[in-house]
């Protein structure tokens, strides 16, 4: 069974100052790892994919990175807009068409000002 | 681009009557549309998948007779919850995969479901 782990749980941080949240998961042939925001009461939104070890993706003061085992989602100099639950998700290969996505339960970042 | 609406954002009901909610996509075509379910400070949980044309895939534990899925054009699933009860209220999302072979899914806004 896929698993996906993240942390910390919450993570508080001051204006401007930079940190990373972190994913680790088990997979039986990962096909993609998946980055999303998701605001309160709101929908997630896209943020990246990472399909291979080594691999790394920028977006703004965002950038995600892979490994074998785990996934970092690093933020420079967050701003208070930056405020939200960040979620991680698996794909696996499967047989068919299967295109399921296993989630975190996601990292609860607050930036004050 | 990739934009996906839900309708409605917010609904009550009382025990017992059912609730549909529309998901559609906007600017593109879903091949296939997947149904979560998000308790508070929980993950999402896929409830089930479907493919335009085809009966939804269930996942393990969810009713399919309780909870009904129709997909019946590229750009319109909908989900139906039969017989609600207070525990089924919860915050019910969508997400669509565009295009064949595409691997990102992306999400609708989200309805909150409050069984009375």
């Amino acid at each position: 069974e896929d698993q996906v782990t993240q942390s910390p749980e919450a993570l508080r941080l001051q204006e401007g100052e930079s940190s990373s949240l972190n994913c680790s998961y088990t997979v039986s042939g990962l096909r993609g790892l998946f980055w999303y925001r998701q605001d309160p009461g709101k929908g997630p939104e896209f943020l990246f994919t990472l399909y291979s070890a080594g691999e790394e993706k920028e977006k703004e003061r965002l950038k995600a990175t892979l490994t074998k085992k785990e996934s970092f989602l690093h933020i420079t100099a967050p701003k208070p807009e930056d405020s939200a639950t960040y979620l991680c998700a698996v794909q696996a290969y499967r047989g068919g068409s299967n295109y399921k996505l296993t989630f975190g339960k996601g990292t609860l970042l607050t930036v004050n000002p | 681009g990739a934009v996906v609406s839900q309708h409605p954002s917010r609904v009550i009901c009382k025990s017992g009557t059912s609730v549909k909610i529309e998901c559609r996509s906007l600017d593109f075509q879903a091949t296939t549309m997947f149904w979560y379910r998000q308790f508070p400070k929980q993950s999402l949980m896929l409830m089930a998948t479907s493919n335009e044309g085809s009966k939804a895939t269930y996942e393990q534990g969810v009713e399919k007779d309780k909870f009904l899925i129709n997909h019946a054009s590229l750009t319109l699933s909908t989900l139906t919850v039969t017989s609600a009860h207070p525990e089924d209220s919860s915050f019910y999302i969508c997400s669509a995969r565009e295009g064949a072979s595409a691997d990102t899914q992306y999400f609708g806004p989200g309805t909150r479901l409050t069984v009375l």
